[in-house]
This record gives structure tokens, sequence and C-alpha cells, in this order.
């Protein structure tokens, strides 16, 4: 079985800039979840995808944005990009129900110089 | 949410048994407990999660308190690639989302 895939592995941008990550959960795995780790840092949770639907969302500010698209797989976007959103971004993915674990890639490494 | 209190850090000898300690006691009636781990610059690992029952897998065994309160995971042999921070989460009955604390940090030696 396939894990959770995420791509590019590393990104480098210029701040104020616009980044693209992609996610693609297992398969038959409806939900989609995205989290920040900074440097240090703990994990963030970002955002929560399911059934194409934003059903949650962090304590993020609103240029961080995301959408689910009709195969499951999910992008995130963050525009104006700042020194501190050099991270860690993670993607989980799980079936829809509350009992199921969620399963993370290895995530892409985002450096804003 | 409940709020889960982990140990810093912990060593265990190699071939030994890995107890880690995490105690919940807010935790709801319908709020299960996971585990994960992390190895450095890697995605966090699923391990095990439970609602009352112990539960065991290929992994670990997770042993939950009759009150619910407090819960040990239990890696029986640790070899050195067990060596990882170890999260213990309650997950929120709404919202499916884990929130990660700050974690153990298992060390395990030869």
């Amino acid at each position: 079985e396939a894990g959770v895939t995420q791509s590019p592995t590393h990104l480098i941008k210029t701040r104020g800039q616009q980044a693209t990550l992609r996610c693609s959960p297992i398969s038959g795995h409806t939900s989609v979840y995205w989290y920040q780790q900074a440097l240090g840092l703990g994990l963030q949770f970002l955002l929560w995808y399911d059934e194409g639907e934003e059903r949650n969302r962090g304590n993020f500010p609103p240029r961080f944005s995301g959408r689910q698209f009709p195969n499951y797989s999910s992008e995130l976007n963050v525009n104006a990009l700042e020194l501190e959103d050099s991270a860690l971004y993670l993607c989980a993915s799980s079936f829809g129900q509350r009992s199921s674990p969620l399963h993370f890639g290895n995530g892409t490494r985002l450096t804003v110089t | 949410d409940a709020k889960t209190t982990q140990p810093t850090s912990m060593d265990c000898a190699e071939g030994r048994a890995a107890n880690l300690p995490c105690n919940h006691s807010t935790i709801s009636g319908n709020e299960y407990v996971y585990w994960y781990r992390q190895i450095h610059s890697q995605g966090p690992q699923y391990i095990i999660h439970g609602l009352k029952n112990n539960e065991t897998n290929e992994m670990a065994s997770l042993i939950i308190t009759e009150d619910r309160k407090s819960s040990t995971l239990i890696l029986p042999h640790a070899t050195l690639r067990d060596t990882a921070v170890y999260y213990c989460i309650v997950r929120p009955s709404a919202g499916y989302a884990l929130n990660f604390g700050k974690g153990t940090s298992l060390l395990v030696t030869p």
C-alpha cells in the first residue's frame, strides 16, 4: 500500500512570493490534514479537509489556504510568504471516522529567504 | 481538548522494554488515546490507539487505566531504531485533527 506522498520534497521561495504544496492521500482515505512544524517547535494543526470541504482550521492567518480535489488529493497554498513560514509542512490522511488514525507523509521543507 | 502530560525525556537499554507513561486526567468518555512517534525530520508514525481496552499490535502495547486518566505505551524489546519523540494525544470528540504536544524524547542506548 502506497503511503501519503508529498511534493515537492524541498521548496525555496523569496519573501512575498506564493508557495503551493501538494499531497496525495492513501488510497481510500477521504480526509486530508495539513500541519506546520517550524524548526525546534511542535506540530501545529493548519487545515482539515474531508470530502472536498474544509472542516476545521487551526490558528493561522487567511494567507494559508488550500483545497481538496475530487480524487481527494490536496493543495496547500501560502501567499505573501514571510521568513517565519520556513518550516516542514506535513500532510496526513485518514478514513472519515473519528477512530481512524492519521497517516503522515514525510513533508515538504519550505525555506523562505 | 483534553490535555496530556508526558515526561520530557526517558532512556532505555536496547533489548529491554520501554514503558512510556502519559497522564490525561481530563479525558472524556468518548475520546480516543493515540500514540505517534517522530524520528528526526520525518513525518510522525502512527503506533497505536485505544478507547477503553488495552490494545496490542506488531509495534507496541497500549495499557489504559480503568478510570482512563492515564495510559502507558510499551515497546516490548526496544532497539536503537526506536529512538524518537513519542507523542501521546487525546483526540477531541469534535473535530478530528490531532493536537500534538511536546512528547517524550526516548533514547535507546546500546
